[in-house]
């Protein structure tokens, strides 16, 4: 069936340091969203990228679709960039209606 | 501009018992659906929307119901609750199939 596949599931890093999470899946997208689950449970929409490369501040993100990966890089990281995050795709089966299917996610602890 | 709005955020409920979830958003977004999220897991797609009077099932749509009267609303009823619906529900909300979806702060059930 469609997978979509997120690594590492754990990350440690210590405040400042730079890191780059992978999403994998399984068949051609139409829709490609990033997500930021924070600790009190919000999640919050950082990209909206089926293809090509964003940035907003200190994240970008880059969506090779050919080759089925998405890519978010997180910069100098701060301890507010901890929580989980979330890869989530609509599978290209004609037009997207939005029917997002999420991965497990990975949970970031960035240290101070 | 409220965004995404669920209430209750908290509810405790009998087996058996019936309820319904509230979501409201005041963005204009033609598109919105329901997901459950149960601990460790990423969300589950119940039932989604792409206007008013538009409805379809999920990955996971077994006891719950939809409609969708108007653009703004899109409340989720749990029809006789069991143990197994005890999760985390989030509704969401898009402009199109190819926008980013936008998540309320979610609804926290307990059903014992």
């Amino acid at each position: 069936g469609i997978q979509v596949e997120q690594s590492p599931p754990d990350l440690i890093l210590q405040e400042g340091a730079n890191s780059t999470l992978r999403c994998n899946f399984s068949d051609s997208v139409n829709n490609l969203q990033w997500f930021h689950q924070n600790p009190w449970g919000q999640l919050i929409n950082l990209f909206y990228i089926p293809s090509g490369t964003k940035q907003n501040g200190r994240l970008s993100a880059t969506t090779v679709a050919t080759e089925r990966y998405s890519l978010l890089y997180i910069s100098s990281s701060q301890t507010t960039d901890s929580g989980v995050y979330f890869c989530a795709i609509d599978f290209d089966g004609g037009t997207s209606y939005g029917k997002l299917t999420f991965g497990q996610g990975t949970i970031l602890t960035v240290h101070p | 501009n409220a965004g995404v709005t669920q209430t209750p955020k908290f509810q405790v409920l009998k087996t058996g018992q019936s309820m319904t979830l509230q979501c409201a958003q005041d963005m204009n977004h033609e598109y919105m659906s329901w997901y459950r999220q149960d601990p460790g897991m990423g969300l589950r797609l119940i039932h989604y929307s792409v206007g008013a009077g538009i409805t379809d099932q999920g990955e996971v749509p077994n006891g719950y119901n939809v409609s969708r009267s108007t653009t703004e609303d899109f409340p989720l009823r749990l029809l006789s609750a069991a143990p197994s619906q005890t999760s985390v529900y989030f509704c969401a909300s898009s402009y199109s199939g190819y926008q980013p979806q936008h998540f309320g702060d979610g609804t926290r059930l307990s059903i014992l």
